[in-house]
């Protein structure tokens, strides 16, 4: 059974700092990595998406990676906002691809101004 | 951007009763899914289905059922609702083609138990 474990499970640093949060999986036979974003009592919105063939994907001040033989993605935030306090999830596609994600349980970042 | 809707966004239902939540989508994705969020554990997977008629259980189905009749509508019922439902119950799609997929969440429906 795959499984997914986000560190820190919480983190507060300063505005302008760069960060990384970390995913780690179990079972490395991904098909895709997907980073979602949660703000409190929303729903998920998609950051980031990467395929089994890639190493990194970005978007803007983000950068995710993926090393599937060690099983480990990284998401880093550059020059972070208080804009970007929220809940970062990440979630793998595993087997047949069929029965969706499996989730780490996050990690609920802070942004002080 | 893939429409998505769930309804109702929230729900007050009284222990022992059915409850019915609706996720709808506008295009014609074949797969859609159900998770339930909760403090601690994360987003777990309740159904899934790939297709009419076609539905799976996943990790926590206990308690639950699901019915596809159309391509749009994917229905989450608790036939007898207990207080270890509540929770916030999140549909999804799975959008893309081939091998480059990814999913998107409707905004969710927060159901109390009581």
């Amino acid at each position: 059974k795959q499984e997914v474990t986000q560190i820190p499970a919480a983190l507060s640093v300063p505005e302008g700092e760069n960060l990384v949060l970390n995913c780690s999986f179990t079972d490395s036979a991904i098909y895709n990595l997907q980073w979602f974003r949660q703000d409190p009592g929303k729903g998920l919105t998609s950051l980031l998406l990467i395929q089994s063939s890639q190493r990194e994907q970005t978007s803007g001040r983000l950068n995710a990676s993926l090393d599937k033989s060690s099983g480990r993605s990284t998401l880093y935030i550059a020059a972070s906002q208080p804009g970007d306090s929220a809940t970062y999830l990440c979630a793998v596609v595993s087997g047949g691809g069929a029965d969706g994600l499996t989730f780490g349980k996050g990690t609920h970042l802070i942004i002080q101004p | 951007d893939a429409g998505i809707t769930q309804s109702p966004r929230h729900k007050v239902t009284e222990t022992g009763t059915p409850v019915t939540l609706r996720c709808h989508q506008t295009e014609n994705h074949r797969y859609m899914y159900w998770y339930r969020q909760d403090p601690g554990h994360g987003l777990r997977l309740i159904h899934y289905s790939y297709g009419v008629k076609d539905t799976d259980k996943g990790e926590v189905s206990d308690g639950y059922s699901v019915s596809r009749s159309k391509t749009e509508d994917f229905l989450l019922t608790l036939e007898s609702a207990t207080s270890s439902q509540t929770s916030v119950y999140f549909c999804a799609i799975r959008t893309g083609v081939g091998h480059n997929y990814g999913y998107t969440f409707g905004s969710g429906t927060r159901l109390t138990v009581v």
